[in-house]
Order: structure tokens, then sequence, then C-alpha cells
């Protein structure tokens, strides 16, 4: 089976920078994916980790430690607009279905 | 390039009733996926295609729900007969390919369901 969580909430400052994290225990794992969610919208793709190590693309990174099945989404230069919820989700090894966390709704204050 | 499209966006209908819903996936996309979201929840799996077959339908409650992609292109998912508990978001995705490389999905925009 599959466990995944991450904070349920968090706030933050517009201009300030925010960690979300995500921590996992699954059986054969192949890939994590974080995609943000504006209420009331589909989830889109933020970016994706199968190796160990930070990808950057723009003021979003995302880290992930597989021997500690722990991943972060970091948000930098925060804007009023990334107001939204991230969601963490992993990839089994066969097939390409996705196991979403619960998801963490974000707050970003003046 | 157009995205995953979903019909009817809302539905409300009484318990007992049966509710069918639409998705057409991105040209080209061999895989499709439905998704059913309640609220303050992630996404959870309900049935994955590749093409016309069926890969994984093992949260797919059987009893009620059923779900068919005939000619590999369009999909529909139908529930009859509907509980309270199925009010969600309904959230179809597709992808190029399935299998072992790297795959984003891309989701429609989901049909809200209430059942009263």
């Amino acid at each position: 089976g599959q466990n995944i969580d991450q904070p349920t909430e968090m706030t933050a400052t517009e201009g300030a920078i925010v960690q979300i994290n995500c921590t996992y225990q699954t059986s054969g794992f192949n890939g994590l994916f974080w995609y943000q969610q504006h209420a009331g919208e589909a989830p889109t793709f933020l970016s994706y980790n199968v190796l160990d190590g930070l990808e950057e693309k723009g003021r979003f990174s995302s880290f992930l430690s597989r021997s500690k099945g722990y991943s972060y989404l970091l948000l930098k230069e925060l804007q009023m607009k990334d107001s939204a919820s991230y969601l963490c989700a992993v990839r089994r090894q066969a097939g390409n279905m996705l196991t979403f966390g619960g998801g963490t709704r974000l707050m970003v204050k003046p | 390039e157009a995205g995953v499209a979903q019909s009817p966006r809302y539905k409300i209908i009484e318990k007992r009733q049966s509710v069918a819903f639409w998705c057409n996936p991105i040209s080209g996309h061999a895989t499709l996926y439905w998704y059913q979201q309640i609220l303050g929840q992630g996404p959870k799996l309900l049935i994955q295609f590749q093409n016309n077959g069926v890969v994984d339908d093992s949260q797919l409650p059987k009893d009620r729900f059923s779900a068919e992609r005939l000619k590999g292109v369009d999909s529909t998912l139908k529930i009859q007969p509907a509980k309270l508990e199925d009010s969600a978001v309904y959230l179809c995705a597709s992808t190029l390919l399935g299998g072992f490389s790297y795959n984003e999905q891309f989701f429609g925009p989901g049909t809200r369901l209430t059942v009263l």
C-alpha cells in the first residue's frame, strides 16, 4: 500500500519563501509529482522528481530524498496568485498510476 | 492543443438515481484516468485505461460504478444507483503513454456531482 502525508494548511506572506513537505511510504517507487490546484479548478503539473536532488523551475523548486521517503516543494517570491492547494503524488513502479496526498492549502497574505 | 474535455460541469441528483459523466482526452493520448476528489481531499484513482483496455480498476466500487472506453478515445463513467457519499468532483486525466516513462497527467476541469 501507499501512505502520503503533507500538512493540511499553511499561511505565508507575499514576497516570502515557503516550503511544503511531503513524506511517503510506498512499495515500488517510480517518481514523485507536485501539482497545483486552485479552488474549483483542475490540478496542473508543477514538477517531477525521480532521482534524489533538487529540480528548479523558476520560482518553484522540488526536492526528493528516496532513502528518507521525503520531498518538498519550495515556492520563492510568493505572489497572491500562489494561494492554492498543492498536491504531492507518488507513482508506483508498475504503470503510470498516481496516488495523491490530501493536499496542502496555502494561503498567501499581503 | 485542446485540453481534456469533460461534461457536464455540474450535476445534482437525488440518491438512488443514475448519472453518467463523459470525458474526451487530449488527441493521441493513449492512457485515460478517472479520479474521484472529495472536498478537502486529494484525488483518488478509480480506473485507468490504456487505449480501450482496463489497466487498473482496483479502487472502483464495481457494485455501483462502471466505466468504458469502447473505441479507445472518449470515456464514460456511470454511477447507478448514487449514494450521498458519491458527492465529489470527478476528474478525468490523460497521458500520451502509460508505463515507466515520464508522463505528466493532464487533467480536465472535472464534473462536480452533488447527491441529495
